[in-house]
This record gives C-alpha cells, sequence and structure tokens, in this order.
C-alpha cells in the first residue's frame, strides 16, 4: 500500500508565473489535507477536501491560492502568479475518516518544496 | 500566542533520555499527535494519545499527558543519533478537529 504520494518533489518557479502540485492520497482515503511549512516555521493548515468538495479552506490564503480533489485523479493545489513569499514546502496528507472520527490518523507525503526566484 | 507551543531545540548525549514539551490551548483536542520529521522528509507519525488517557509507550516512546494543565510530552528513552530529527507535536484545535501543529522542536544527539 503506497503512502501519501506527492509529486513534484521539487519545483522552481520563476515569479508571476504559476505553480501545481499533485496529491495522491494513499488508498482508500478520501480525505485530503494541505499544509505549508515555510522555512524554520511549523506546519501551517491550508485546506481540507473530500472527493469533489471543500471542506474547510480555512487557512488558506484568499488570492492566488486555490485547490481541488476532482472524483478521478489527485488533488491539486494551485498557486497563481507566484511571488517570493510563497517558497515554502507543501505537505499534503491524507486519511481515512474525518477528522473527528475516534482513532482517525493523517498520514503525511513527503512534501512538494516550491522555490520562487 | 500559538495554540500549540514547544520550544525550539534539545541537546541530549547519545543514551541519555531525551524529553520534548509540548502545551496546547484548546481543551476538547481528543486525539494528540506526535510526528518526526528528519531532513528533507516528510513527517512520519509517531505516536497518538486519546485525551482520556495519561499515558501510553511504545517500544522507547513514552507519552504524558496533562490535560488539566494541557500539556503533553514525548520521553525517548536510550536517545540514539538517528533519533535526531524535528519533533512536532499535533493537536485538533478549533473544533475543526484538524491537527494544529507546533513550531517544532529539533533534537540534536551528540555523542
Amino acid at each position: 500500500n503506497a503512502g501519501v504520494m506527492q509529486n513534484p518533489r521539487h519545483l522552481v518557479r520563476r515569479r508571476g508565473q504559476e505553480a501545481r502540485l499533485r496529491c495522491s492520497p494513499m488508498k482508500g482515503h478520501s480525505h485530503v489535507y494541505w499544509y505549508r511549512q515555510l522555512p524554520e516555521e511549523g506546519l501551517k493548515f491550508m485546506v481540507y477536501l473530500q472527493k469533489e468538495n471543500i471542506i474547510d479552506e480555512s487557512g488558506m490564503p484568499k488570492e492566488r491560492f486555490s485547490a481541488e480533489f476532482p472524483k478521478e485523479g489527485p488533488s491539486i493545489l494551485r498557486i497563481q502568479q507566484v511571488v517570493r513569499g510563497d517558497s515554502a514546502a507543501y505537505f499534503c496528507a491524507s486519511s481515512p475518516e474525518t477528522p473527528t472520527a475516534p482513532g482517525n490518523t493523517i498520514y503525511f507525503g513527503e512534501g512538494s518544496w516550491l522555490t520562487v526566484v | 500566542g500559538e495554540d500549540v507551543e514547544q520550544s525550539l531545540f534539545l541537546s541530549v548525549r547519545e543514551g541519555d533520555s531525551s524529553v520534548i514539551n509540548c502545551t496546547y490551548t484548546d481543551s476538547s483536542s481528543t486525539y494528540l499527535y506526535w510526528y518526526k520529521q528528519e531532513p528533507g522528509a516528510g513527517l512520519q507519525l509517531l505516536t497518538y494519545i486519546f485525551s482520556n488517557m495519561d499515558m501510553k509507550q511504545d517500544q522507547r516512546l513514552t507519552v504524558l499527558l496533562n490535560k488539566k494543565d494541557k500539556h503533553l510530552s514525548l520521553r525517548i528513552a536510550d536517545t540514539q543519533t538517528g533519533d535526531s530529527a524535528i519533533y512536532f507535536c499535533a493537536c485538533p484545535s478549533g473544533g475543526s478537529y484538524i491537527p494544529t501543529f507546533g513550531r517544532g522542536t529539533s533534537l540534536i544527539v551528540h555523542p
């Protein structure tokens, strides 16, 4: 059973370009979370999605950032018109149950490191 | 202040015990987690504890929970150089049950 798969692992973009980060959850998991880790900081929650639905996007910047989790295919985190401050590690996680389910555990991918030059 | 707080650094000698501390604010937290992150890697779930427990032991790891003081700790017995990493405490907060992470404690193990 493969873990949470993220790609690309490393991405370099020039200011103003778009970045697309992909995440395939663990098999059987329909709940996906995106976190961002800025240099020398902890992980900050961005968005929680179930298949085809955004459940909680309270941590998403209001502009330029969007996320989706289509019925088929991976979850995508999209950053438009990237700026230097978007440089960070973006982690995807998945779980088999909702966050409120007893014993629900969240498994993380290896992360995608975005560098904006 | 932050919802979840940890000290940033801990240095121990190989073979000693390490104790990493964490405080949190949300009393509704049900499950509390410890993750490990090695350089350039993702987060590995180490262990978790349910809020109605005060201790959980798993081989070299012991988790202690003081719910009254909202204090969580991770003890690593017989710390090895391979334990050097950043350790994150994560506690669901804000009623959403989605884990909020501390800033992480860098554990440095020296010979």
